[in-house]
């Protein structure tokens, strides 16, 4: 029982370079988020799918890109890294309606240094 | 615009206590949920419990209850006889497909 997979969990990137955070579920949930978490600030919301084929913004999206691939997966673009966005990074999942509560789970986390 | 807040950046209580963290929150959707979570050291983030905008009664689950008062716009998480495993960090979530944290609460449990 997978849950939700986010690859890598461990990345050092210099300043300029370009990455993606890989993020996939399998519980065949339809809304998928990505988060930030970084010392005294809480997570904070970067952006979110409430389904396959759409995304939004969160409350922290600028230097970031998103792809909602297909149900499953949901990936995170830094074109040109900063160091400011060094930080660990959540993907979760969530599924809302019937039984269903919108209750998050959580990846691992993936833990990003840009020098 | 959604906001939410937790006023407690840390707390100190004595094992077998009961504590009470504070949350309040904004929003001007009338549909939405309200969660807690727990991140211990390790850094997993692990689901509480969960209350309802139009849930008439307090959410329980187990030790931990949600004191969900809606004109306050406050939900604040009950831990009854705390323990020392429930050293961590807690944070408050909430809103519908969008969801938000506050900054987080850290909790620590003293012998």
């Amino acid at each position: 029982n997978a849950g939700v997979t986010q690859t890598p969990k461990f990345q050092v990137l210099k300043t300029g370079q370009s990455m993606t955070l890989q993020c996939a579920q399998d519980m065949n949930h339809n809304s998928m988020y990505w988060y930030r978490q970084d010392p005294g600030m809480g997570l904070r919301l970067i952006y979110y799918s409430a389904s396959e084929g759409t995304t939004d913004k969160g409350e922290v999206p600028n230097g970031y890109n998103v792809s909602r691939l297909n149900k499953r997966e949901f990936s995170l673009r830094l074109e040109s890294a900063a160091p400011s966005q060094t930080s660990v990074y959540f993907c979760a999942s969530s599924e809302w309606g019937g039984q269903n509560t919108g209750e998050l789970f959580f990846g691992e986390g993936s833990r990003l240094t840009v020098l | 615009a959604q906001k939410i807040t937790q006023t407690q950046p840390g707390m100190f209580v004595q094992e077998k206590e009961a504590v009470t963290l504070d949350c309040t929150y904004d929003t001007s959707d009338p549909s939405y949920g309200l969660f807690w979570y727990k991140q211990p050291s390790s850094g997993e983030m692990i689901f509480l419990i969960y209350q309802g905008s139009y849930d008439q009664q307090n959410a329980t689950e187990g030790r931990y209850s949600l004191n969900f008062q809606k004109a306050r716009k406050s939900a604040n998480l009950v831990i009854s006889a705390s323990q020392l495993g429930d050293s961590a960090m807690y944070f408050c979530a909430m809103g519908d497909d969008k969801i938000i944290f506050g900054k987080g609460t850290r909790l620590h449990i003293l012998p």
